[in-house]
């Protein structure tokens, strides 16, 4: 079965880090284009960032460009988003998602549960 | 970047209804407009990509069509279980943008 388990979530404080994770299995990990997508609670989807199979391709959206930086770690399976200068607005469900593999068009066809993220003092 | 308009916000709908969903974008995306569906609680499930290709697993009650810039999503005869949030989200360029969603509720 593919699955994706995010962790590392919780709260910080504004101007805080925080590194979440997302352990993959059921698939080959270092054959897919991986992504964050986050919401806030009651609110739409937003894209974060895209990473190519081996991390020499990443984009980010710009309301975190700076800031977070997406890595993976083929050998463990893993997806990261490191997020530092933390702020209110980042408040959300942060998801890791597969891609489909269709073309190199974003698609994201396998969706981790979520962590919650809070950024409050 | 891509502004996506997705119409309506909000539908009301009885089971067997037919409903579409409309999403705009900015500028030609060719074909890599993609449908997810969310109840609450729960992650996005990805329903169609690329306009009209069903995902697998998915029932064939959902459809897609459009190009360019207009895109549709229709649901033939909805069903309980389809009472949820609908969004659009173009993968032709980054940012890959989402529209705002449209919550289909039980009339």
């Amino acid at each position: 079965e593919v699955q994706l388990v995010e962790s590392g979530g919780g709260l910080v404080q504004p101007g805080g880090s925080l590194r979440l994770s997302c352990v993959a299995s059921g698939f080959t990990f270092s054959s897919y284009w991986m992504n964050w997508v986050r919401q806030v609670p009651g609110k739409g989807l937003e894209w974060v960032s895209r990473i190519y199979i081996d991390g020499g391709r990443i984009t980010y959206a710009d309301s975190v460009k700076g800031r977070f930086t997406i890595s993976r770690d083929n050998a463990k399976n893993t997806l990261y988003l490191q997020m530092n200068s933390l702020r209110a607005e980042d408040t959300a469900v942060y998801y890791c998602a597969r891609d489909l593999g269709y073309c190199n068009s974003a698609v994201c066809s396998t969706w981790g549960q979520g962590t919650l993220v809070t950024v409050s003092s | 970047d891509i502004q996506m308009t997705q119409s309506p916000s909000s539908l009301s709908a009885s089971v067997g209804d037919r409903v579409t969903i409309s999403c705009r974008t900015s500028q030609s995306i060719d074909n890599y407009l993609h449908w997810y569906q969310q109840t609450p609680g729960k992650a996005p499930k990805l329903l169609i990509y690329a306009t009209s290709n069903l995902q697998s697993g998915v029932p064939s009650r959902f459809s897609g069509s459009g190009s360019g810039t207009d895109f549709t999503l229709t649901i033939s005869s909805l069903q309980p279980e389809d009472f949820a949030s609908y969004y659009c989200q173009q993968g032709y360029s980054t940012p890959f943008t989402f529209g705002q969603g449209t919550r289909l509720d039980i009339k």
